[in-house]
């Protein structure tokens, strides 16, 4: 069975960290291009990050550009997100995506103090 | 950044009847790299399209999608309870990807 599974969030006071975690089975991550995606509460989705199948070329959307790393790691099969400096508009469950394939069922970052 | 605009916001269908949502881009989507999700309260967004054409593994053909350029459409045949739920449409051709606001699909 395909399953992606997101770890890591939880709640964090403004101006803090986290790093969240994608990890697959079943499903090799470095066949696609692989994203995170988030969305706030009661609203719509937001494309946060994406990488490519070796992790040579990265792009994020604006709002996070220099807070937010994505990264991939080919021998444990699993997929990341680095998150500095965080704001309370980055509360959102944020997912974990394949480019045409499985999502994972997300992981919820609460930012506040 | 490419704009999708997807319409209409809300659609009140019954059960057994057609729907045609669409997705329409601000500029041409390359490679007509859009893709279409379901997703239903409380749980993760669903690939059904991707390719603006092809299913997604394990959805059912009542689900099709259309479109080139910048005008796109995902059209449900006849609609299954399950079905009711709301689709967004995503752009993945140029960075930064996009999606849209969302069509949700009630039952009337």
């Amino acid at each position: 069975e395909v399953q992606l599974v997101e770890s890591g969030g939880g709640l964090v006071q403004p101006g803090g960290s986290l790093r969240l975690s994608c990890t697959a089975s079943g499903f090799t991550l470095s066949s696609q291009w692989m994203s995170w995606v988030r969305q706030a509460p009661g609203k719509g989705l937001e494309w946060v990050a994406n990488i490519d199948n070796d992790g040579s070329n990265k792009n994020y959307v604006d709002s996070v550009k220099g807070r937010f790393t994505i990264s991939r790691d080919s021998a444990k099969n699993s997929l990341y997100l680095e998150m500095n400096n965080l704001r309370p508009e980055d509360t959102a469950v944020y997912y974990c995506a394949a480019e045409e394939g499985p999502w994972g069922q997300g992981t919820l970052v609460t930012v506040s103090s | 950044e490419i704009v999708l605009t997807q319409s209409p916001g809300i659609l009140s269908l019954s059960p057994g009847e057609r729907a045609t949502l669409s997705c329409r881009a601000s500029q041409t989507v390359s490679n007509n790299y859009l893709a279409w999700f379901q997703q239903r309260p409380g749980q993760a967004p669903r690939l059904l399209i991707y390719g603006a054409s092809t299913r997604a593994t394990g959805i059912p053909d009542r689900f099709s999608g259309s479109g080139s350029g910048t005008d796109f459409t995902l059209t449900i045949s006849r609609l299954e309870p399950e079905d009711f739920a709301v689709y967004y449409c995503q752009q993945y051709g140029r960075a930064p990807d996009t999606f849209g606001p969302g069509t949700k699909v009630d039952i009337k």
